[in-house]
């Protein structure tokens, strides 16, 4: 069974901050891939990043950056200088590495930047 | 936008109805999934289907079902409503299967179902 937990429920900042959103998963494949999208207010689901098992090294688009370590079943998101554009609801999820197969996301962390 | 297409954007109801999500998928796409997204159970899947036959079922109630048609268009039907049915439920659609290599999987904008 897979299975990606976001301890962090909500995350309140002060723009400018950095902030890091914590993702654990727990799966029995030996190959898989992780996600993380955002959903704003208006609730659309936007995707944000992709990473395969195979690839732990950390990746950086601007102001976003991503932690994969595979020794701790970790995938963090770091948000440098949030901004209040930044505040929406993150979600990490899972799938094994096959071909269509349904993703499972964790229960989100409702991240709010204030200014 | 990504090309996926869901109706209607809201929908509200009353307890016991029933009522018929429709998506369109992106063109060329044969994989149709459906999320439904509620307060307390998080963003879970419900059930997929590629190019008209059901590949794989989630947490889905007995209440629903749901169906692809040749053109491609799902249609996921919610009977029998209740309170905890609100959510917000979105579709997915994704290429055909190629061999062990992930294809990507693209949401509609979702619809938000409000029973009352």
């Amino acid at each position: 069974a897979q299975k990606v937990t976001q301890a962090q429920t909500e995350i309140s900042v002060v723009e400018k901050e950095d902030v890091t959103l914590d993702c654990v998963y727990e799966t029995r494949d030996t190959t898989y891939y992780l996600f993380w999208y955002k959903q704003p207010p208006s609730g659309e689901l936007v995707f944000l990043i992709r990473r395969n098992s195979f690839d732990e090294q950390n990746e950086i688009s601007g102001r976003y950056s991503w932690n994969f370590q595979k020794s701790t079943s970790s995938f963090n998101f770091t948000i440098t200088a949030s901004q209040v554009v930044d505040s929406a609801v993150y979600f990490c999820a899972l799938t094994p590495f096959s071909g269509n197969t349904p993703l499972v996301f964790g229960k989100g962390t409702r991240l709010s930047v204030i200014a | 936008d990504s090309g996926v297409t869901q109706t209607p954007k809201h929908l509200i109801t009353a307890t016991g109805q029933r009522v018929t999500l429709r998506c369109s998928p992106r063109s060329g796409d044969l994989s149709v999934y459906w999320y439904q997204q509620s307060l307390d159970q998080g963003l879970q899947f419900l059930i997929h289907y590629y190019n008209g036959e059901e590949r794989a079922k989630g947490n889905i109630l007995e209440r629903f079902s749901a169906q692809q048609f040749p053109d491609l268009h799902s249609e996921l039907n919610l009977s029998s409503l209740e309170l905890g049915d609100s959510a917000l439920y979105f579709c997915a659609s994704s290429v055909a299967p190629s061999g062990g290599y992930y294809n990507e999987q693209f949401f509609g904008p979702g619809t938000r179902l409000t029973v009352l």
